[in-house]
């Protein structure tokens, strides 16, 4: 099966610090990878969209320069949060779809990283 | 906003009895899926049921689309207490998989 990894599952920081989190596809190759976020008891929103060797799409209100995102080869894509603040706390979840799939419409998730900003 | 809801937002249900949970959305899509999370945890993909599909099983999961109405429905037949999780439907639209609301799922022993 088609594996997400993130990595760390959990950070904590101090506010005006920045964090970087890290989604690797195992087994399988991503031209795109996404990027959510979940607030405790809510749904995903998505954040971002990135094409490796491309800049990333951001979604409406979310600030591009607040959420780097990089998606430099086919394995890997990374999320920092520049200078975070307690409000960046939330649930981060990558999502991978792999190339030339058949079942191109399946995304892998991964198990998401728990960032806590004091 | 394109995100979709679900209802019931929560069902308490006893094991072995069916849950049914409703999703509607907005906008075109190209299919509909269903993924289950536990809490805390990533998403599980569930089943995905294209837009000329108007049902479609899986084990004892079965799932509806009614793409005049917008609508899709996730039945649980059987239910069991690891069938516990919060539900959600994502719509496909071009490229982008847009996640409703959730339902979150009780099943009690």
């Amino acid at each position: 099966g088609a594996v997400v990894s993130q990595h760390p599952s959990w950070v904590i920081c101090k506010s005006g610090t920045s964090v970087k989190i890290e989604c690797r596809s195992l087994d399988f190759q991503a031209t795109t990878m996404f990027w959510y976020r979940q607030f405790p008891k809510q749904s995903l929103m998505l954040m971002a969209t990135s094409n490796e060797g491309s800049k990333a799409t951001y979604e409406q209100g979310v600030e591009k320069d607040k959420f780097l995102i990089n998606h430099a080869s086919l394995t890997l894509s990374t999320l920092t949060v520049t200078s975070a603040h307690p409000e960046d706390s939330s649930f981060y979840i990558c999502s991978a779809r792999r190339v030339r799939d058949s079942l191109a419409d399946t995304q892998y998730f991964g198990p998401g990283t728990r960032l806590t900003v004091l | 906003s394109q995100q979709g809801e679900e209802d019931p937002q929560a069902l308490s249900i006893q094991e072995g009895e069916n849950a049914t949970m409703n999703c509607s959305y907005k906008t075109s899509i190209n299919n509909l899926q269903w993924y289950r999370q536990n809490s805390g945890r990533g998403l599980v993909h569930l089943i995905l049921i294209r837009s000329n599909e108007r049902e479609k099983h899986s084990g004892r999961l079965r799932v509806t689309l009614d793409t005049s109405k917008k609508s899709s429905s996730l039945l649980i037949t059987a239910s069991r207490a690891a069938d516990t999780a919060s539900y959600f439907c994502a719509t496909r639209g071009f490229q982008k998989l847009v996640f409703g609301t959730g339902t979150r799922l009780l099943v009690s022993p």
